[in-house]
């Protein structure tokens, strides 16, 4: 089966520390993204990647960084830096990184702060 | 100026009636406007999606409203069922292959339809 998966489903980490949230696309896309959703807030872009070894930051990228070395995986690390990092994370992938290419998201990873 | 800003926060209608819900933006450089349904604890997944060259596209029971003038357009779901409870979400795409497709979200809808 074709799609996106994102590991752990849920994420406890003390303040301080950082960690490091998965994903995985097997759908060949050239393109990945993360979000960040908080209620009330929709979701807001932290990093997106066009093709390996390149990426941008969002509107949101302070206290986060990523990595693109495999087509496949964009693995981002949430840092001490954040400041409110308790949030539900989405990793997503298109075709190409065009405006009209659509965005498959996978199920998301439950962060929160003890 | 990259703000998308959608209403109302919550929504309840009764089964088989219409669901409407709002977006405005200010960006003119904004080219794609999708709309994204998420079930609680999943991903969001596509819905329906319009370019601002058209006013209207409807795919079944589900219909975006374009106005470009304006800058808003609207989703409205016909014969609403309860399986359509779910948060909705607007968003818009800039123009540009060096904006890497990137989506800017409305804060989201609640819709809740009754039996």
């Amino acid at each position: 089966d074709g799609g996106i998966t994102q590991s752990p489903k849920y994420l406890f980490r003390k303040e301080g520390q950082n960690v490091t949230l998965s994903c995985e696309q097997n759908l060949n896309h050239d393109a990945m993204y993360w979000y960040r959703q908080d209620p009330g807030q929709g979701l807001r872009l932290i990093y997106y990647s066009q093709i390996v070894n390149d990426f941008q930051k969002g509107d949101i990228a302070e206290g986060y960084s990523v990595s693109r070395e495999k087509k496949e995986s964009f693995p981002l690390t949430v840092t001490s830096a954040q400041k409110n990092p308790t949030a539900f994370y989405l990793c997503a992938s298109s075709i190409f990184g065009l405006a009209e290419n659509e965005q498959f998201f996978g199920p998301g990873t439950r962060l929160t702060v003890l | 100026q990259q703000q998308v800003k959608q209403s109302p926060q919550s929504l309840i209608v009764q089964k088989g009636g219409i669901s409407i819900i709002n977006c405005a933006y200010e960006n003119t450089a904004f080219d794609y406007f999708p709309w994204y349904q998420q079930f609680p604890g999943k991903g969001p997944a596509l819905l329906i999606a319009i370019r601002p060259d058209v006013s209207e596209k409807k795919e079944g029971r589900f219909t975006i409203s374009f106005n470009k003038s304006a800058k808003q357009f609207s989703l409205h779901i016909m014969d609403s069922q309860p399986g359509d409870s779910a948060t909705y979400f607007c968003a818009a795409s800039p123009r540009g292959d060096n904006q890497g497709g990137k989506l800017i979200f409305g804060q989201g809808t609640e819709l809740s339809v009754k039996p």
